[in-house]
């Protein structure tokens, strides 16, 4: 069956450290991968989209890998800050399918 | 701020009965998707619209239901109401095309007694 897994479903990081986050998946074979952000009470917001053809994807201090033969994402938050704690989602377009979203990984930064 | 306007921000009901959620679209965005969050999960999509016509569904039972009206604002109706639907019930808006980012509203958190 398809299935989209991200690592831990929490995770402390010190406050200036980077902090990563894995997404792997399983019985997909998206065209691109997406990575939101989550604050509790809110919907999801875009942060970044990668497309298989893309090995690296930044935005400032967000930097997005996605790895088809692994079949596996990871993002990362550098030099991370007290603001980036929230709950972080990957998702995939499986082509013939809508969005599908992981489990999500919540994120504290510890001050 | 997404432009996305979801009504209620959070409803109580009863097993049984029927409930109707609503979504404004962001302007110029002419699709819109109905996600379930069950606390603790990433968000199931439930179907979605593209110009008042649904173009995609998920795993969920014909007691959902929606519409999407010609300003391209949307509803979602659940029948039937069961407690496996306490959820928060996100909808999402965007212009249509592939590869693209989707704009969230802030949800409707369902709570079904």
């Amino acid at each position: 069956s398809q299935k989209i897994e991200q690592n831990s479903e929490a995770l402390n990081i010190q406050e200036g450290k980077t902090a990563t986050l894995t997404c792997n998946y399983t019985n997909y074979s998206p065209a691109y991968l997406q990575w939101y952000r989550q604050d509790p009470g809110r919907g999801p917001v875009f942060l970044l989209l990668i497309r298989e053809n893309e090995k690296e994807k930044r935005k400032e201090r967000l930097k997005v890998t996605f790895d088809t033969t692994l079949k596996q994402s990871l993002f990362h938050i550098t030099a991370s800050q007290p603001a980036d704690s929230a709950t972080y989602l990957c998702a995939l377009d499986p082509l013939s399918e809508k969005l599908t979203f992981g489990t999500g990984t919540r994120l504290t930064i510890i001050p | 701020e997404t432009g996305v306007t979801q009504s209620p921000t959070h409803l109580i009901k009863t097993r049984g009965q029927q409930v109707t959620l609503r979504c404004s679209s962001q302007s110029g965005h002419n699709t819109v998707s109905w996600y379930q969050q069950a606390l603790g999960q990433g968000p199931q999509f439930i179907f979605q619209y593209y110009r008042e016509e649904e173009n995609g569904r998920g795993n969920f039972p014909p007691r959902f239901s929606g519409l999407q009206f010609p300003n391209y604002s949307s509803e979602l109706n659940v029948n039937a109401l069961e407690l496996d639907d306490s959820a928060l019930y996100l909808c999402a808006s965007s212009s249509g095309q592939v590869n693209e980012k989707l704009f969230f509203g802030s949800g409707t958190q369902l709570s079904v007694l």
